[in-house]
């Protein structure tokens, strides 16, 4: 099936720094889709990115997807300890499968 | 109202044991999945079900059965329990078939002993 890597896995930032997560596959997709999953929480959409140079913006989260739809991102601007979890993007696979980036756990310390 | 609601919550059982973890939703979705994530926060699919049938079936062991009485129910049964089954276990469910917004569960963190 789709893969999809995401990149850093772990990323320690000061508040107020900004912070940033990639998503790359080999193939094209028809959409990417953003999670947030807090500490002992669960999985929570952020937002769905569908068309080729796609930015959509959500107070300090700026997403985008690139023109060629294999590579997607996820900029927190100045960071605040609340945008602390970790951040997933996700495909949907041929199959109709919700295929998961390995996640970027974000710490942001005070 | 909890849109997905799975439980239970936690679960403590020893190596060898059956056991259930139960999951509906409220929100008249096509299609359920199962999550499996493990210590390092990795998210892989289990199961996923449209309309009562199984529609993908990762390659997980056979130990693990998923159970649909209905649409709005997805339950996941583990026979045989062992130590590196212990996770969390999460329940999603979806309006389409894969391409909509998931809706997940509270998770299930199961310790096996």
């Amino acid at each position: 099936g789709q893969q999809v890597m995401q990149i850093p896995q772990y990323q320690h930032v000061q508040e107020g720094e900004d912070f940033t997560t990639y998503c790359n596959s080999s193939t094209t997709l028809s959409n990417i889709q953003w999670y947030k999953q807090r500490p002992g929480g669960h999985p929570v959409f952020l937002i769905q990115l569908v068309k080729s140079g796609e930015v959509k913006k959500q107070k300090r989260l700026t997403f985008q997807f690139g023109e060629a739809k294999k590579n997607s991102s996820l900029h927190i601007t100045a960071t605040q300890t609340t945008d602390v979890g970790t951040y997933f993007c996700v495909i949907s696979g041929s199959a109709r499968q919700l295929t998961f980036g390995s996640g970027t756990q974000l710490t942001v310390l005070p | 109202d909890t849109a997905v609601s799975q439980t239970p919550k936690y679960l403590v059982t020893q190596m060898g044991n059956d056991k259930s973890i139960k999951c509906e939703q409220n929100l008249g979705h096509d299609t359920m999945y199962w999550y499996k994530q493990d210590s390092k926060k990795f998210l892989k699919i289990m199961f996923s079900y449209n309309n009562k049938e199984l529609i993908i079936n990762e390659t997980v062991p056979n130990r693990f059965s998923p159970k649909s009485p209905d649409k709005a129910h997805l339950n996941l049964h583990i026979n045989s329990l062992e130590l590196g089954d212990s996770a969390v276990y999460f329940c999603a469910s979806t309006k389409g078939q894969g391409n909509t917004e998931a809706f997940f569960g509270q998770g299930t963190r199961l310790t096996v002993v």
